[in-house]
């Protein structure tokens, strides 16, 4: 089957850098995706990583290790707009285009 | 671009009576959409996928007869919850992906809140 493990919970204050990590078990890899979803909100894509290394986008880097089926994503200059939850996932190895979720990181940033 | 809407937002019903969420694609030709549920302070739990102009596929331990699910165009995917009951009671969300998208390029809806009294 596949599986994903993240912490439930992460507490950072603001301007600190925090790492949600992940691993993941799958009978055949296709990436690992993040996604951010503020309470009530939609999940929204924040990064994808298909090969190993550390992929930037502005605050926001994601970094995979297939070898280890573990990845990150690591949030710089934390900002109080950025509580949220924060879901890794990858896709069903049975096609259909389908995602697996983690259970999700609930992030809360402090001032 | 790549706006999924939903409707409605949020609707309250009594037991035993059926409700019908639409999603909607707004800029793109969704050949696929998803329908996931999700409790408080949990993850998204895929219920099914919907090709357009196909019968849906259901994950394991959803009932089909109760979550009936149409895909009658390339922009238009509705979920009918039958026969609700207070269990039903959750946060339905939608997403939508063009043909030649990763699985990953997902967009979603931003929810409907269902409460059956």
């Amino acid at each position: 089957g596949q599986s994903l493990e993240q912490p439930s919970e992460v507490t950072a204050v603001e301007g600190a850098i925090v790492q949600i990590n992940c691993t993941y078990q799958t009978s055949g890899f296709y990436g690992l995706s993040w996604y951010q979803q503020h309470d009530g909100g939609a999940p929204t894509f924040l990064s994808y990583n298909a090969l190993d290394g550390l992929e930037e986008t502005g605050r926001f880097s994601s970094f995979l290790s297939r070898s280890d089926s573990y990845g990150y994503l690591l949030l710089q200059e934390l900002q109080m707009k950025d509580s949220a939850s924060y879901f890794c996932a990858v896709p069903f190895s049975g096609g259909y285009n389908k995602l697996i979720f983690g259970a999700g990181t609930r992030l809360a940033v402090h001032p | 671009g790549a706006v999924v809407s939903q409707h409605p937002s949020w609707v309250i019903c009594k037991s035993g009576t059926s409700v019908k969420i639409e999603c909607r694609s707004l800029d793109f030709q969704a050949t696929t959409m998803f329908w996931y549920r999700q409790f408080p302070k949990q993850s998204l739990m895929l219920m099914a996928t919907s090709n357009e102009g196909s019968k849906a596929t259901y994950e394991q331990g959803v009932e089909k007869d109760k979550f009936l699910i149409n895909h009658a165009s390339l922009t238009l995917s509705t979920l009918t919850v039958t026969s609700a009951h207070p269990e039903d009671s959750s946060f339905y969300i939608c997403s939508a992906k063009s043909g030649l998208a990763a699985s990953y390029e997902q967009y979603f809806g931003p929810g409907t809140r269902l409460t059956v009294t």
